[in-house]
Formats: C-alpha cells, structure tokens, sequence
C-alpha cells in the first residue's frame, strides 16, 4: 500500500540546521516533493527529487534520498524564524498519473 | 497571474446539507487535482480531472464528485455531508505534458475551509 510517515515535529533554534525525515512505502513514486505549509494557508512546492537521484542541493535547502531504505530528508541550513512552518513530504509518479501521496506533516519550530 | 484561486474561502453547514466548492485552475493549466486535508494530517487525494472527464479517484465514496468544465475550471461537490467532512479542500492544477513520467509540478491554491455542524 502506499504510505508515507514523518516524525510529528522538531524544534531548532535560528541559525542552526534543520533536518525532516520521511519515510515512504511506494517504491514506484518517481519523484518525491517537500511542500511547506504555512498557518492558513496552500501548500507551496519547496523541491523535489527525481527517485534515481542520491542528493539535490537548492540554496539552503538539501534533499537526500536512500531509496534502499526508502528515507527521504530535507536538510534546511542556517534555518530562519520564517521558516516555521509544517512541511510535507510526498511521493508521486510523474506524468498523466500525478496524484501526489502526502505524509502527515512535520512542524518546525524556530526559536529565536 | 492570480495562480489557482478558490473559492469560497470558508464555509459552514449542517449535516445532511450539500456543498459545492470551485476552483480556477493557474493559466496554461489543463489538470486538476482536489485533496482533502483534515486537521492535524496531510492532504488526500480525491480526483483528478482532465479534458471534463474523471481520470483517477482515491479512496472516497461516491458522495464527493466533481466536475471539469471547457474553461478548465472545476467543481467539488459533496452530499449528505458528514461532521467527518469538516476540512481543508485544496485544488492543485497543472499540466499534463511530456511522457509517464514526465515532471508536472502541481500548484495548489488556498483552500476551502469547510466546517460541518
């Protein structure tokens, strides 16, 4: 079945690094996302990763996939009070079959 | 470019009651995706809608139904509603190009909050 699991939340001060885990089921998701999800608000596409790719770098942000143990993570650095929010991780197939398998969210809390 | 819009942005019923809630998908977009995201979980995936037509369901029962219209926009409709159906409904639109596995990014839009009492 397809299922995705996130650790429910982490807190980190401003500046230091953070890091989310995920972990999924669907081996067959061609791309996985990080969403993030601010107080009342959509959910905006922060990067994804294409299943036969180790790590992606974008700015602060670094994805690392293990598709061995199915572990995805997004490393955030120098992390900001703005960056509290929840953030999602989700598995997808890609092309006409882009129905996205979200997983229960991570909120992370900055303190300054 | 507004990107995805919804509407309305909130919304309160009683049980047994009907809704209908819209969606405009971002300009150039072709596909549309609702999700149903109850508090404290992630979004789940309803339907997707392509050229007017059902192209892929999750696990919902037949209560929620949509509609695609010739300008792209869509519709979630849902019956008999349930205290259960209180929710955030997302709609995402993007655009089917490429091969089966083409990269499609999804936007979302803002979301509906639906409140059944």
């Amino acid at each position: 079945g397809e299922d995705v699991e996130q650790s429910l939340f982490l807190s980190v001060r401003e500046g230091d690094s953070s890091v989310i885990n995920c972990t999924y089921t669907d081996s067959s998701s061609t791309y996985l996302y990080w969403y993030k999800q601010e107080p009342g608000a959509g959910l905006q596409l922060l990067t994804y990763i294409f299943s036969n790719m180790d790590m992606k770098q974008d700015q602060r942000l670094t994805v690392l996939l293990n598709k061995k143990d199915k572990h995805l993570s997004l490393r955030i650095a120098d992390t900001q009070t703005g960056d509290s929010a929840i953030y999602f991780c989700a598995g997808g197939r890609g092309g006409a079959t882009n129905k996205l398998i979200f997983g229960t969210g991570t909120l992370l809390a900055v303190q300054p | 470019d507004a990107g995805v819009t919804q509407s309305p942005t909130h919304l309160i019923k009683t049980r047994g009651q009907q809704v209908t809630l819209r969606c405009s998908p971002k300009s150039g977009h072709d596909t549309v995706s609702w999700y149903q995201q109850a508090l404290g979980q992630g979004p789940q995936f309803i339907f997707q809608y392509y050229e007017e037509e059902e192209r892929q369901r999750g696990n919902f029962p037949d209560r929620f139904s949509g509609h695609q219209f010739p300008n792209y926009s869509s519709e979630l409709n849902v019956n008999a509603l349930l205290l259960g159906d209180s929710a955030l409904y997302l709609c995402a639109s993007s655009h089917l190009a490429g091969g089966p596995s083409s990269y499609n990014e999804q936007f979302f839009g803002p979301g509906t909050r639906l409140t059944v009492l």
